[in-house]
């Protein structure tokens, strides 16, 4: 059975950086061919897909943010974690993990979420 | 980055309805399109990819179609349970990209 958690802050100031961990079990990230996703949805407003770890270490960015993101993985731990430096107002979102597998790259797994709110 | 551009935003339709909504991508994601359902507060179920399979659980009016730029997603007999916004998403490249989702809601 596959289950991911995200954990961290729930808020955070304009300027500094989100770290953001994804816990998961029932799968290894030593596994060839398996990947963790990042995706995020601001309140009301659609999914937006993030970053990307796959098992070689391969990493995978949205164009848009790569320069603010950092994406990581701890095999022996079974964790991923998301950093996001510079953070917005903007980026006020609920923060979703996800298992995934190539080729086809779905989605099949998601953990909850976590809601992140930047505010001073 | 590929667009994905769903139709319609929302829709209203009635118990046993046949529902229909569209996924437009701005370049060929081959097959590579899956489909998501998501309710008020909860994470995105998969359930359907590489654009006609159906995910296991998923309850067999879901069904999906298409290649390359232009995909559907049908509810053969639209169902209480099924009201919630549907996302398409490419995972033919990166970043894989989601269409901007589909309320469907119950008259």
């Amino acid at each position: 059975q596959i289950t991911l958690q995200e954990s961290g802050p729930t808020l955070v100031k304009p300027t500094q950086t989100l770290t953001l961990t994804c816990t998961f079990s029932g799968f290894s990230l030593s596994t060839s061919a398996v990947g963790v996703g990042w995706i995020r949805q601001p309140p009301g407003k659609a999914l937006e897909w993030l970053a990307l770890i796959y098992w070689d270490d391969d990493k995978r960015y949205s164009p848009s943010l790569e320069s603010r993101l950092t994406v990581t993985k701890d095999t022996s731990k079974n964790q991923v974690v998301l950093t996001m430096t510079n953070m917005d107002p903007v980026d006020t979102a609920t923060y979703f993990c996800a298992h995934t597998t190539i080729p086809s790259v779905l989605l099949g797994y998601w953990g909850q979420g976590i809601l992140v709110t930047v505010s001073s | 980055d590929i667009q994905m551009t769903q139709s319609p935003s929302s829709l209203s339709a009635s118990i046993g309805d046949r529902v229909t909504i569209t996924c437009r991508a701005s370049q060929s994601v081959r097959s590579f399109l899956n489909w998501y359902q998501q309710k008020p507060g909860k994470a995105p179920k998969l359930l359907i990819f590489t654009a006609s399979r159906l995910q296991s659980g998923v309850p067999s009016r879901f069904s999906g179609s298409g290649s390359a730029t232009d995909f559907t997603l049908t509810i053969s007999s639209l169902q209480p349970e099924d009201s919630a916004t549907y996302y398409c998403q490419q995972s033919y490249t990166t970043p894989g990209t989601f269409g901007g989702g589909t309320k469907v809601e119950i008259k």
